[in-house]
């Protein structure tokens, strides 16, 4: 099976654009999950979702956004992009939830200028 | 509240050497605990897992874990590193109280020395 697969995997914007970052999980997979990692707060978990519905959300305020599609890709969206959110965003994807084990894309590393 | 922790940022060993990096949890009942490895600029790859059952969990690369539950921690171990071990390491288990999120420690970084 291929393994979950992120696009871009880099990218670069300035101040104020937006974004959108492309997850596609392992098949079969349904749920997928978006991660933050920054070298000083570590891996923090943005959202979740399964079955096109968001099923949990972090802390992370409302100019980061995500959806799922039917064949579970799934993107997240940031707007009026900040310094601070110069990261590599990590995907990952299970089958369902709960105990069950979560696979990791190779990320997109995103840096605002 | 943080849910699992790993007491060390930074790791030096050399290669050949033993090698054991800590993590703690705080969960009322028993977690499932993961452990991950991110080399430079890559996703994370799991190493092993522990859901239940026998304590000491076997991984990939020559990883082992150990589950205590008196002591609240998911050690990882191996017994001689090598030069391609150097990344960082995850350890990850339950949020506290919501079983369906997963959280991750800060990580260890691992450098070996030559």
């Amino acid at each position: 099976k291929a393994g979950v697969t992120q696009t871009p995997r880099y990218l670069i914007k300035t101040r104020g654009q937006q974004v959108t970052l492309s997850c596609s999980p392992i098949s079969g997979h349904r749920s997928v999950s978006w991660y933050q990692q920054t070298p000083g707060q570590g891996l923090q978990f943005l959202f979740e979702y399964f079955s096109e519905t968001q099923r949990n959300k972090g802390n992370f305020p409302g100019r980061f956004s995500g959806r799922q599609f039917s064949n579970s890709r799934s993107e997240m969206n940031v707007s009026t992009l900040e310094l601070g959110d110069s990261a590599l965003y990590l995907c990952a994807s299970r089958t369902s939830g709960g105990q069950e084990t979560q696979y990791f894309g190779p990320g997109t590393r995103l840096l605002v200028l | 509240a943080q849910s699992v922790t790993q007491p060390d940022i930074h790791i030096t060993v050399s290669e050949g050497a033993s090698l054991e990096l800590r993590c703690n949890y705080s969960y009322g009942a028993t977690p499932y605990l993961f452990w991950y490895v991110q080399s430079p600029g890559q996703g994370l790859q799991l190493l092993l897992k522990y859901f239940s059952g026998d304590t000491l969990v076997q991984g990939i690369k020559g990883f082992e874990a150990e589950f205590k539950r008196s002591q609240s921690s998911f050690n990882l171990r191996k017994p001689s590193v090598h030069w391609s071990d150097a990344a960082e390491y995850f350890c990850a288990g339950p949020m506290m109280n919501r079983d369906d999120k997963i959280i991750f420690g800060k990580g260890t970084r691992l450098h070996i020395l030559p």
